[in-house]
């Protein structure tokens, strides 16, 4: 079985402070690995992607995540983060021709 | 703009009547992803169409079903609605079939309240 979770529910930080949000998966076939960002009121957009190759994957935004098979991880960084990065955000793993998303996490950027 | 566009935005309706959403794909995109999103189920993939036919089900009701026309445009028909149905719903498309291996591009969701 496939599954996908996101450590935490909300991570609140202050402005230009680095961030960090956490995902772990598990699944039985070789998975593709994505975040993604939800705006309010608007549909998901493709922060990143591992395929294969390099584990440092960088984004858009400024974003970047690296894969760790060891321990199944996929983490979310951003070295300074921005009012505009408040958002929800999403990891979600693909094997088997199924996409299994994370709950996401709610990250609040305060001034 | 992602290029998806889905109608209607919003959606009021009552229990047991059906409803049937529609999605356009990009320009050149084949493959269409439809998704449910809710507070207590969160994002969850329910099937995929790609060049008019099934390639990937998730969790898919029997109640509801889809298609994808000729024309690439995509339709998800709900039916004998409950009110745990009640959720944001969103298409995606991307180039190819592999779901996975190619960019989804999310359109900005039917919310369909059932009352």
């Amino acid at each position: 079985a496939q599954s996908v979770t996101q450590l935490d529910s909300q991570v609140p930080v202050f402005e230009e402070a680095p961030v960090e949000l956490r995902c772990n998966y598990s699944s039985s076939v070789s998975v593709y690995l994505f975040w993604y960002v939800q705006y309010p009121n608007q549909g998901l957009q493709l922060l990143l992607k591992y395929l294969s190759g390099s584990t440092l994957v960088k984004g858009i935004n400024g974003f970047e995540a690296e894969f760790n098979k060891s321990q199944t991880s996929f983490h979310l960084r951003k070295p300074s983060v921005h009012i505009s990065d408040t958002a929800e955000y999403f990891c979600a793993a693909t094997g088997g021709f199924k996409t299994i998303f994370g709950a996401g996490t709610r990250l609040f950027v305060k001034a | 703009d992602s290029g998806v566009t889905q109608t209607p935005k919003h959606l009021i309706t009552a229990t047991g009547q059906r409803v049937t959403l529609r999605c356009s794909p990009r320009s050149g995109d084949l493959s269409v992803y439809w998704y449910q999103q809710s507070l207590d189920q969160g994002l969850q993939f329910l099937i995929q169409y790609y060049n008019g036919e099934e390639r990937a089900k998730g969790n898919i009701l029997e109640r509801f079903s889809a298609q994808q026309f000729p024309d690439l445009h995509s339709e998800l028909n709900l039916s004998s609605l409950e009110l745990g149905d009640s959720a944001l719903y969103f298409c995606a498309s991307s180039v190819g079939g592999q779901i996975g291996s190619y960019e989804q591009y999310f359109g900005p969701g039917t919310r369909l309240t059932v009352t």
